[in-house]
């Protein structure tokens, strides 16, 4: 079975860095997703970690440890716009199990 | 443009009426799959497919069919609606192997049974 931790809510302010967090235990590994989903729309695809360690594309960054069961997003100088959910997903070890499971996902809130 | 288009994007329904949420891709993608997402619930899976004629059921099957006749098609069935699947609907694909094979999201249909 696969279980993935996140917090309901974070709440952060403009112009500032926030970590969102996301924990997972399954029963094996081919890579973590993080996804924004704005209030009514999809889901898009943010990043990509199958390596540990830290992947930067622009003001987000993934990091990963495989061994901790553990990633976390940063978003560096919020914007308004960043005001979303953010969804972790797993995709579980390789050989045929393709199939990713989300968290219940992270509401962002950027304040003035 | 790459996208995957659902249709219709809202509908209001009552019990027992028979609907099917289309979705279509472009991207000659293999794997599709469909997820209802509710609040405090997340994303959960209904159905998904591997490909052309393979279908298997996700965490949440009960009450959907799905069919894939061809690659670009993933239709979502529900035979006798009910409204306790009131929901989000997302139809999603990603190519198979390679790459991080992410999810490319349709826009959603909003679906309200009665």
């Amino acid at each position: 079975g696969q279980n993935i931790d996140q917090p309901t809510e974070m709440t952060a302010t403009e112009g500032a860095i926030v970590q969102i967090n996301c924990t997972y235990q399954t029963s094996g590994f081919n890579g973590l997703f993080w996804y924004q989903q704005h209030a009514g729309e999809a889901p898009t695809f943010l990043s990509y970690n199958v390596l540990d360690g830290l992947e930067e594309k622009g003001r987000f960054s993934s990091f990963l440890s495989r061994s901790k069961g553990y990633s976390y997003l940063l978003l560096k100088e919020l914007q308004m716009k960043d005001s979303a959910s953010y969804l972790c997903a797993v995709r579980p070890a390789s050989g045929g199990s393709y199939i990713p499971t989300f968290g219940r996902g992270t509401s962002l809130i950027v304040h003035p | 443009e790459a996208q995957v288009t659902q249709n219709p994007r809202y509908l209001i329904t009552v019990t027992g009426k028979k609907l099917t949420v289309t979705c279509s891709q472009n991207m000659n993608h293999e794997y599709m799959s469909w997820y209802r997402q509710d609040p405090g619930l997340g994303l959960r899976q209904i159905y998904y497919s591997m490909n052309v004629e393979v279908t298997d059921k996700g965490d949440v099957p009960e009450g959907y069919k799905v069919s894939r006749k061809e690659k670009r098609n993933f239709p979502l069935i529900l035979e006798s609606p009910s409204p306790n699947q009131t929901s989000l609907y997302f139809c999603a694909s990603s190519l198979l192997g390679g790459g991080a094979g992410e999810l490319f999201f349709g826009e959603g249909s909003r679906l309200t049974v009665l």
